[in-house]
């Protein structure tokens, strides 16, 4: 069945680093992938998403890949902060899914100072 | 600064019942969705609605009904609560497929 799954549980990373978070999908029909960032005790916040016609978009120190041929999505975060602390989700839809977002397990990310 | 509100953060509740959780958003969106987020299972789809006064069950309906009467409005149900119900419950909304959820800050529901 279709799947949105991440490859890494937990992520350590020194600050000032470039930190990379992985996602795999399954569901070739998907066109619409997104990162959501969750804050301990907060909802998922939106960080940035692509379409399937791109396969890298920009945003502020965030940068997101995608690799239709293997299925594969990464959000790259540049000179990661203590502030980047938190669960990471990535999320893929398609107009067969009707409008609903399918959601990855998350990958926690720990900053250290 | 457009948002989804739901109404509580925290609720303690006791087994057996009727509890009523609400989320409002201001975004004019179409669609809107409950889910509920428990640790090593991530986000699960309970209930959503693309449209006033039309339901469609998630993927764990059971145990759980909603409402919405105003676009704005989603109420999720909880007709008779149990323990197994003690979870972080999320509301998200968007515009039709596909694009990216607004999500709410969630209420941490106790079950006791």
């Amino acid at each position: 069945g279709e799947s949105v799954g991440l490859h890494l549980p937990t992520l350590s990373v020194q600050e000032g680093d470039n930190s990379i978070i992985n996602c795999a999908y399954s569901n070739s029909a998907s066109d619409y992938f997104i990162w959501y960032k969750q804050e301990s005790g907060k909802g998922p916040q939106f960080i940035i998403d692509i379409r399937s016609n791109m396969d890298k978009r920009q945003g502020q120190r965030v940068t997101v890949l995608l690799n239709k041929t293997v299925k594969h999505l990464s959000l790259q975060i540049a000179a990661t902060q203590p502030g980047d602390s938190a669960v990471y989700f990535c999320a893929e839809s398609g107009n067969n899914q009707g409008g609903k977002l399918i959601f990855g397990q998350g990958t926690e990310l720990s900053v250290k100072p | 600064d457009v948002k989804v509100t739901q109404s509580s953060r925290y609720l303690v509740k006791r087994t057996g019942e009727k509890v009523f959780l609400e989320c409002v958003q201001d975004m004019d969106h179409e669609n809107m969705f409950w889910y509920r987020q428990d640790p090593g299972l991530g986000l699960r789809l309970i209930y959503f609605s693309y449209d006033v006064k039309m339901k469609e069950k998630g993927d764990i309906p059971e145990g759980y009904s909603v409402s919405r009467e105003k676009k704005e409005r989603f109420s999720l149900i909880l007709e008779s609560a149990s323990t197994n119900q003690t979870s972080m419950y999320l509301c998200a909304s968007s515009l039709p497929n596909p694009y990216g959820y607004t999500f709410g800050s969630g209420t941490r529901l106790t079950v006791v």
